[in-house]
């Protein structure tokens, strides 16, 4: 099945402690993407990426970290996480290039709070 | 600052009627228009799209209207059912696959 996955689905943690949320589609998709959903704010990018080891900032990229060293996976590291970083995350992967439109394929979210 | 704007927060519509959610943006290089579609507990899907050389494009019930030179494009939902009720994003495309989202309007359609 054509999927991407988040792991872990739901985590409570306290402020300045690591934490990684992991990423993976199975589509072999070049193009991944990280999103956080706050109410009334919809859904802002934080960081994307366009191949493997090509990494960029989106709109809201502060606090955050990514690698991208397999196509597959996509992880979002936060290294200090803080209170206003508690938010609803999601990945995203779609293919690049040619025809006109490339449609997104959303995990199913990772719900952090941080306290 | 929001790229693309979304309105209304919130709509509540009667089963059967017409649903209306509306966008607007101001960044002329977007070149693709998408709605996503968000049930709870669930990341977002892609409703329908249309690009800016179109005016309209219909799938089924749902409807994109899209004004270029009002820089404005919106959602209608025809005949809206209790299942329709979710969260809708309205989006647009910058270079490469970025997509910048609007605030989301979260729909429900009473029975």
């Amino acid at each position: 099945e054509a999927q991407v996955t988040q792991n872990p689905r739901y985590l409570i943690t306290v402020t300045g402690k690591k934490l990684t949320v992991t990423c993976s589609q199975n589509m072999n998709h070049e193009y991944m993407s990280w999103y956080r959903q706050d109410p009334g704010l919809g859904l802002r990018q934080i960081y994307y990426s366009m191949n493997v080891e090509v990494t960029d900032k989106g709109d809201v990229p502060e606090g955050y970290k990514v690698s991208r060293k397999e196509k597959r996976n996509f992880p979002l590291i936060l290294e200090s996480p803080s209170p206003n970083q508690t938010s609803l995350y999601f990945c995203a992967s779609g293919p690049l290039g040619p025809p006109w439109y490339n449609e997104q394929f959303f995990g199913p979210g990772t719900r952090l709070t941080v306290l | 600052q929001q790229q693309v704007k979304q309105s209304p927060q919130s709509l509540i519509v009667q089963k059967g009627g017409i649903s209306i959610i509306n966008c607007a943006y101001e960044n002329t290089a977007f070149d693709y228009f998408p709605w996503y579609q968000q049930f709870p507990g669930k990341g977002p899907a892609l409703l329908i799209a249309i690009r800016p050389d179109v005016s309209e494009k219909k799938e089924g019930r749902f409807t994109i209207s899209f004004n270029k030179s009002a820089k404005q494009f919106s959602l209608h939902i025809m005949d809206s059912q209790p299942g329709d009720s979710a969260t809708y994003f309205c989006a647009a495309r910058t270079s490469g696959s970025r997509l910048t989202f609007g605030e989301g309007t979260q729909l429900t359609v009473n029975p």
